[in-house]
Parts: structure tokens; sequence; C-alpha cells
């Protein structure tokens, strides 16, 4: 069975710009997270789906970052504009229901932005 | 929010011995405890978890103790390996609600 996907792996951008990320979560997985995790530092979460409802966003910038997950299954982050503060792996996890269940992580997407 | 704090942030052991990792957590109301073993450029992998039902698990040499009265929560490793350097990080959970993670521990274990 395929894990969670997470692409792309790295990403080098100019302050500014856009940026988005994608996650494939495992197949039936009805919860899917997007963690931030800086250097030296335990994943944070920034935001949390169940099925395609956002049900927990209070750890999200919404001035500059959105997510969506379209029909339940895959996600895409977004941060528009990037920041330097914003260089970071952004994770993509998923579980069968809820944060009381084993979560899966991707690879991780690393973003530097120069 | 659920704040866990995880001692020590780094961990050198020589090889055979045994390696602790401890956590304690701020929210009562937590009751599912998991760790995770996050190598260089992978994302973390849960290695065992323990729900406040239990107060201690084991599987192989990997085990996990939990005492909610104190609000903490240990992992132990025994018989270490080189192929148990790596970052750990513990966690907690409400149930349905966000996972929250400790800072880490970087674990290196000398040959």
């Amino acid at each position: 069975e395929a894990g969670v996907v997470q692409s792309p792996r790295y990403k080098i951008i100019e302050k500014k710009q856009p940026v988005a990320f994608w996650c494939n979560p495992i197949s039936g997985h009805n919860t899917l997270y997007w963690y931030r995790q800086n250097l030296g530092q335990g994943p944070e979460l920034l935001i949390r789906y169940e099925n395609e409802e956002a049900v927990d966003d209070s750890q999200l910038p919404k001035d500059r970052f959105s997510a969506e997950r379209l029909k339940g299954v895959d996600s895409t982050l977004k941060i528009q504009p990037a920041e330097l503060g914003d260089s970071a792996v952004y994770l993509c996890a998923s579980s069968l229901y809820g944060a009381g269940t084993e979560a899966f992580f991707g690879q991780g997407t690393r973003l530097t932005v120069v | 929010g659920e704040n866990v704090e995880q001692h020590p942030s780094t961990l050198s052991v020589q090889e055979g011995d045994s390696a602790v990792i401890k956590c304690t957590y701020s929210d009562s109301a937590s009751n599912y405890f998991p760790w995770y073993k996050q190598e260089l450029g992978k994302g973390p992998q849960l290695i065992i978890d323990i729900r406040s039902n239990v107060g201690e698990k084991k599987d192989q040499r990997i085990a996990v103790t939990l005492n909610k009265t104190a609000k903490h929560f240990s992992l132990h490793i025994t018989e270490t390996q080189p192929e148990d350097s790596a970052v750990y990080f513990c966690a907690a959970s409400t149930g349905v609600r966000k996972l929250s993670f400790g800072a880490g521990t970087t674990v290196t274990v000398r040959a």
C-alpha cells in the first residue's frame, strides 16, 4: 500500500513569490494534516481536515497561507507571498479518523525562501 | 492548548546501553501518546504508542510508560544499535483533536 505522497520534495523560491505543495493521503484516511517543521523542532500543526472540512485551522497564517482538500482526498497548501521566515519542512500526514489514531507522515517538502 | 515538553534534547549512548527519553504534558484530558522516529530527510514514523488506560507497553527493544497522575510518559530503548540513531518525538492528543509534539531528542548511538 502506498504511503502519504508529497510533492515536490524540495523547493527554492525568492521571497514574495507564491508556492504550492501537494499531498495525496493514504487511501481511505479521513483525516489529513499539514504540519510545519522548523529546523531542530517538532512538527507544528497548520491545519487539520476531516474529509473535505477544515476543522482546525487556528494555527494557519491566513493572510498568506491557504489550503484546500477537494473531494476529501488530495490536498494543496499554498503560500502567497512567501517570506524568508517560511523556510521550513512542510509535512503532510493522514490518519484513519482523528488525532487519536496513528498518523502516517509523508517525506515532506523542504522549502527555502531566499 | 496542549503543551508537550521533552528531555533531553540530545542523548549519546554507547551501543548496547539503554536510552531513556522523558516527556510531560499539560492537558489532563490527553489520552493518546505516540512516539515517532525521524531519520534525516524523512518524515516521522510511528514506533510505539500508548493510550491512557494502559500504564506500560512493550514492543521488542522499545517500551513506553505512562504516569497519568504526574502527566508524564517515557520512551525506553534497550540494547541500542547504530540504526537507533535518529530524532525521536513524543506527542500527545486528546483524541480527535490535534496531536501536539515535543521538540525532539537527537539520539546518537556510539559504536
